[in-house]
């Protein structure tokens, strides 16, 4: 069955360095992938949408990459702040635009 | 950006009542809304589609006669969670999709604790 599959439930960095996210997929190809940001207790927010075609996206810090060979996703932020410590998402838009959702990874941010 | 709004933001309710959460696109008009549940330290999974003027599709798995959902507008989906009992305790995040290529957009969630 198709799978989305975020491998890291935590990540604990330094201050100012990148934080590096996965996000894979198995026994599908997803046309593109979507990132959300979750704090506690709110709803998730829309940050990055890749498509298969696209290599690489940029957003201020944040930086996404598509490998249809590794079948993976990378999700970056640069010059990470406490105030980026959240839960990041990944998902996939399958039929009719229903999301479905990786696990999430908890990004923590330590100054 | 697109605002969608739920309320309430947190309810408590005996075991055995039923209750509505409201969700509402405040901006645009939602061809189409999705309701979420998350437990603690796991991922939302779908419930169910919600389509304005039809019937919503469910997610295998989820109780369509206990999880009422009601699309009365392009900018208003309700869930109502009936004869809640202590396990349906969760939050409830609600989305709304403007249509293909657009963003969803969620709301803030509803926590819900049945007591």
């Amino acid at each position: 069955s198709q799978k989305i599959e975020q491998n890291s439930e935590a990540l604990n960095i330094q201050e100012g360095k990148t934080a590096t996210l996965t996000c894979n997929y198995t026994n599908y190809s997803p046309a593109y992938l979507q990132w959300y940001r979750q704090d506690p207790g709110r709803g998730p927010v829309f940050l990055l949408l890749i498509r298969e075609n696209e290599k690489e996206k940029r957003k201020e810090r944040l930086k996404v990459t598509f490998d249809t060979t590794l079948k993976q996703s990378l999700f970056h932020i640069t010059a990470s702040q406490p105030a980026d410590s959240a839960t990041y998402l990944c998902a996939d838009e399958g039929q009719g635009g229903k999301l479905i959702f990786g696990q999430g990874t908890e990004l923590s941010v330590k100054p | 950006g697109a605002v969608v709004s739920q309320h309430p933001s947190w309810v408590i309710c005996k075991s055995g009542t039923s209750v509505k959460i409201e969700c509402r696109s405040l901006d645009f008009q939602a061809t189409t809304m999705f309701w979420y549940r998350q437990f603690p330290k796991q991922s939302l999974m779908l419930m169910a589609t919600s389509n304005e003027g039809s019937k919503a599709t469910y997610e295998q798995g989820v109780e369509k006669d206990k999880f009422l959902i009601n699309h009365a507008s392009l900018t208003l989906s309700t869930l109502t969670v009936t004869s809640a009992h202590p396990e349906d305790s969760s939050f409830y995040i609600c989305s709304a999709f403007g249509g293909v290529g657009e963003t969803q957009y969620f709301g803030p969630g509803t926590r819900l604790l049945v007591l």
